[in-house]
């Protein structure tokens, strides 16, 4: 079976400096589906950022980036030039492709506090 | 906006009565999903749904129902319901595909805090 850990319940930053968030995952495939969701004080879920196994170059949105290790199997966040609105708790998500379902495991999920 | 709705947004109940959910989504996507959010254990699979009364388990389903009866809609219910079934219900969507690729991104509602007293 599937699983996501993620080891950092908190973590804080300042206002416009970079945090890494940590994710690592475990899986026998080869096909599969990572995500970094969002999820602010409103309790309302939104995806930052999706990487595809099969790609070997780490997805960007912004501000927002991965570090993907396959082998490793890591799926780091890197949040750039922090801003108040980032604060919020941040889940990684895994989705295998084989199984057509889109299931997603979530790990405990990072409580991020960017401070002023 | 992937146009989700949940109803109601919060309820609180007594334990051992019967309660129902609804998800209802605006652009025909195939899969919905049920999960529960409790703290220390993120978000987990209760049910989800491939299509028109078409339904399959998730992680923690026992205790709940689904039924699917419109693309539409997508219903939670709890027979009679538990304090340990007190959580916050996420429904979500998924795409299915995205530019040529099976990627499964998946959109939230906006969650049901559910309080079983």
């Amino acid at each position: 079976a599937q699983t996501v850990t993620q080891s950092q319940p908190e973590m804080s930053v300042q206002e416009a400096e970079t945090v890494t968030l940590s994710c690592t995952y475990d899986t026998s495939e080869s096909n599969y589906y990572l995500f970094w969701y969002k999820q602010p004080p409103s309790r309302q879920m939104i995806l930052v950022i999706r990487q595809e196994a099969y790609k070997q170059q780490n997805a960007t949105e912004n501000r927002f980036s991965v570090n993907f290790q396959k082998a490793a199997k890591s799926f780091s966040l890197k949040i750039s030039d922090s801003q108040l609105g980032d604060t919020a708790m941040y889940f990684c998500a895994f989705s295998s492709g084989s199984s057509n379902t889109g299931k997603l495991i979530f790990g405990q999920g990072t409580t991020l506090q960017v401070k002023p | 906006d992937a146009g989700i709705t949940q109803s109601p947004r919060h309820k609180v109940t007594e334990t051992g009565t019967p309660v129902t959910l609804r998800c209802h989504q605006t652009e025909n996507h195939r899969y919905m999903y049920w999960y529960r959010q409790d703290p220390g254990h993120g978000l987990r699979l209760i049910h989800y749904s491939y299509g028109v009364k078409d339904t399959d388990k998730g992680e923690v389903s026992d205790g709940y129902s689904v039924s699917r009866s419109k693309t539409e809609d997508f219903l939670l219910t709890l027979e009679s319901a538990t304090s340990s079934q007190t959580s916050v219900y996420f429904c979500a969507i998924s795409t299915g595909t995205s530019g040529g690729s099976s990627s499964y991104e998946q959109y939230f509602g906006p969650g049901t805090r559910l309080t079983v007293t």
